[in-house]
């Protein structure tokens, strides 16, 4: 029973490229979150999304990011026009149906971006 | 809203010895999980212990046991007969609903 799959580990953009982070959730898992981890920093919110849907984008910058969780595939976090400031880990969490307020979260081991 | 507070940036700890990690929370929610990770300098988040806010016994996991003190918000990690490999950062994370937020963490050495 695979984990949480992230990719790329590491990705290396100049600034204006875009970048595109993959996730595949545990087999079972409707629920996937990202999260930034900026260096020496915790993990701050970025989204929370289901199956074809975006229920929390609370934690996303307005503009140059998005995400998304279709139906057949993994979840996309999507940045584009990077700049430096974006250089982070990127981190993956998904959990089972029927889980929403209990249950651990399930990380990938994250996508470390670097922007040059 | 919820909000997560760790208030020791960092910790120093002797072998074998135990140390106590703070954790205090805030939260509307009446249902809610607390959990402990730890994140060792190669980066992935690993899972230690998981609370449930209508778990009426504290949580342990081999040397980790939480401190679940609801009526104070607080929910400090305990570990015991600290190890070299325990060094690492320490974050608490609560889970309401259709939220999951995580603290600012707690840098653990272990010292020989």
């Amino acid at each position: 029973n695979a984990g949480v799959m992230q990719n790329p580990r590491h990705l290396v953009r100049r600034r204006g490229q875009e970048a595109r982070l993959r996730c595949s959730p545990m087999k079972g898992h409707s629920h996937v979150y990202w999260y930034r981890q900026l260096p020496e920093e915790g993990l701050k919110f970025m989204v929370y999304l289901q199956k074809e849907n975006i229920i929390d984008e609370s934690g996303m910058p307005k503009e140059r990011f998005s995400a998304e969780f279709p139906k057949e595939g993994p979840s996309i976090l999507r940045i584009q026009q990077v700049v430096r400031g974006d250089s982070a880990a990127y981190f993956c969490a998904s959990s089972p149906i029927g889980q929403e307020n209990t249950g651990e979260l399930f990380f990938g081991e994250g996508s470390r971006l670097t922007v040059l | 809203a919820q909000k997560i507070t760790q208030t020791q940036p960092g910790m120093f700890v002797q072998e074998k010895e135990a140390v106590t990690l703070d954790c205090t929370y805030d939260t509307s929610d009446q249902s809610y999980g607390l959990f402990w990770y730890k994140q060792p300098s190669s980066g992935e988040m690993i899972f230690l212990i998981y609370q449930g806010s209508y778990d009426e016994q504290n949580a342990t996991e081999g040397r980790y046991s939480l401190n679940f003190q609801k009526a104070r918000k607080s929910a400090n990690l305990v570990i015991s007969a600290s190890q070299l490999g325990d060094s690492a950062m320490y974050f608490c994370a609560m889970r309401g609903y259709q939220k999951v937020t995580f603290g600012t963490g707690t840098k653990l050495q272990v010292i020989p």
